[in-house]
């Protein structure tokens, strides 16, 4: 039981490039989340997906796109990535079901854009 | 609109001594409460809840959180720190009728031996 696993570890991109970080889950979770995480701002909600085929913003959305590929997987895509997208970016998963409502976070992918 | 305050940017406590993490809150309702830890370049890890019941709620590594409903709060305690415990302290608060996740700015503790 992997838990929640992210790829990759570390990137470095340069202004305008794409790309996809991965996200997956072995808990039959149904609820995904992406969060960035910056100095001194906590942890803050890109996007997240309440079940399999839904999807919704979250705080800072803008410049990112997700995917619910499968109950497993959620992907999140830079499709021009800009140095203000430089951040610590994490994956969690869910079961919302009665108490058990904590999440359960990735290891990170730490993205550096010039 | 929910959010969640954490008045401490660091807490340094010596080894051995209690420890506090304060946290406050803003919810419509009832909230659920969440304690997290975040140790160096890893993800957040799991402390403890408060959902329904008693305010004193027990968690993970000695920790125990205090829900104060006038004072609409959420203090993170331990009676005795670590070394070990020295991380970034996390509080978010989520309201029932949402799936989404507030979190505070973190905490960071310093254990001194």
């Amino acid at each position: 039981n992997a838990g929640v696993t992210q790829t990759p570890k570390f990137q470095v991109l340069k202004t305008g490039q794409s790309m996809t970080l991965q996200c997956a889950q072995d808990m039959n979770h149904n609820s995904m989340y992406w969060y960035r995480q910056d100095p001194g701002m906590g942890l803050r909600l890109i996007y997240y997906s309440a079940s399999e085929g839904t999807t919704d913003k979250g705080e800072v959305p803008n410049g990112y796109n997700v995917s619910r590929l499968n109950k497993r997987e959620f992907s999140l895509r830079l499709e021009s990535a800009a140095p203000s997208q430089t951040s610590v970016y994490f994956c969690a998963s869910s079961v919302i079901q009665g108490a058990r409502a904590e999440q359960y976070f990735g290891p990170g992918t730490r993205l550096t854009v010039t | 609109a929910q959010s969640v305050a954490q008045p401490e940017d660091q807490v340094n406590v010596a080894e051995g001594n209690p420890l506090t993490v304060k946290c406050t809150y803003s919810v419509s309702g009832n909230p659920y409460l969440f304690w997290y830890v975040q140790y160096p370049n890893r993800g957040l890890q799991f402390l403890l809840k408060y959902i329904t019941g008693d305010n004193l709620v027990k968690g993970s590594y000695g920790f125990e959180a205090e829900f104060n409903k006038s004072q609409t709060s959420f203090h993170l305690k331990k009676p005795s720190a670590l070394v070990s415990d020295s991380a970034l302290y996390f509080c978010a608060v989520r309201a029932l009728d949402t799936d989404k996740l507030i979190f505070g700015t973190g905490t960071r503790l310093q254990v001194f031996p």
